[in-house]
């Protein structure tokens, strides 16, 4: 599976738009993009995945570049409870391994 | 629908002891996985099972051993606890491939 560089860190203001960069320049075309997120030491939780095209659900959107190389975690109105660890994760679905790194730290200020 | 459930959520044990880690879930998933996580860290996949009776290595598998003998039900066991065994353990599931995994809420492991 393609490995992914994000920041260590970024913060927002809440109500405001966090865009949370990731780059994965060694994609592969049957591998997916995935976003977890993990609050405090609970275990992690589903945001979003998607394969060539942007998705939007009701936590999140994804934003993927058209050559794949980068995409971009949007959470639309940051809450303090958006305060998390976020892992972008890439993964070719085979027995759907993931593959986690450090993460980003996004802290939602007031 | 209690999702992934793990049992201890808490634990201390002595060095050389043996213990077993019980991960269910109550979704018929095909895919269960056990990841540690130590302090700073990102997971890393100990063991995981593609179905009822098979069991595959992961990243880490040195000093486990697993048992997926009913679909909804993955055991880790550890045969002779070590410190550095000391962390959080997270199980999880998943319907198939390339769809979301459902994580438990962990259990906490302290070897002394």
């Amino acid at each position: 599976d393609a490995k992914t560089t994000q920041p260590p860190s970024m913060d927002c203001a809440e109500g405001r738009a966090a865009n949370l960069p990731c780059n994965h320049s060694t994609i592969s075309g049957n591998e997916y993009v995935y976003w977890y997120r993990q609050i405090h030491s609970q275990g992690p939780q589903y945001i979003i995945h998607g394969l060539k095209n942007n998705e939007t659900n009701e936590m999140a959107s994804l934003i993927i570049t058209e050559d794949r190389k980068s995409s971009t975690l949007i959470l639309p109105h940051a809450t303090l409870r958006d305060t998390a660890v976020y892992y972008c994760i890439v993964s070719s679905g085979a027995n759907s391994k993931l593959t986690f790194g450090k993460g980003i730290t996004l802290s939602v200020r007031p | 629908n209690a999702g992934v459930t793990q049992t201890p959520k808490f634990r201390v044990l002595k060095t050389g002891q043996s213990m077993t880690l019980l991960c269910a879930q109550d979704m018929n998933h095909e895919y269960m996985y056990w990841y540690r996580q130590d302090p700073g860290m990102g997971l890393r996949l100990i063991h995981y099972s593609v179905g009822e009776g098979t069991t595959a290595k992961g990243e880490v598998p040195d000093g486990y051993n697993v048992s997926r003998l009913k679909k909804q039900n993955f055991l880790l066991g550890l045969e002779s606890a070590a410190p550095s065994q000391t962390s959080v353990y997270f199980c999880a599931s998943a319907r198939q491939t390339n769809t979301e995994a459902f994580f438990g809420q962990g259990t906490r492991l302290t070897v002394v």
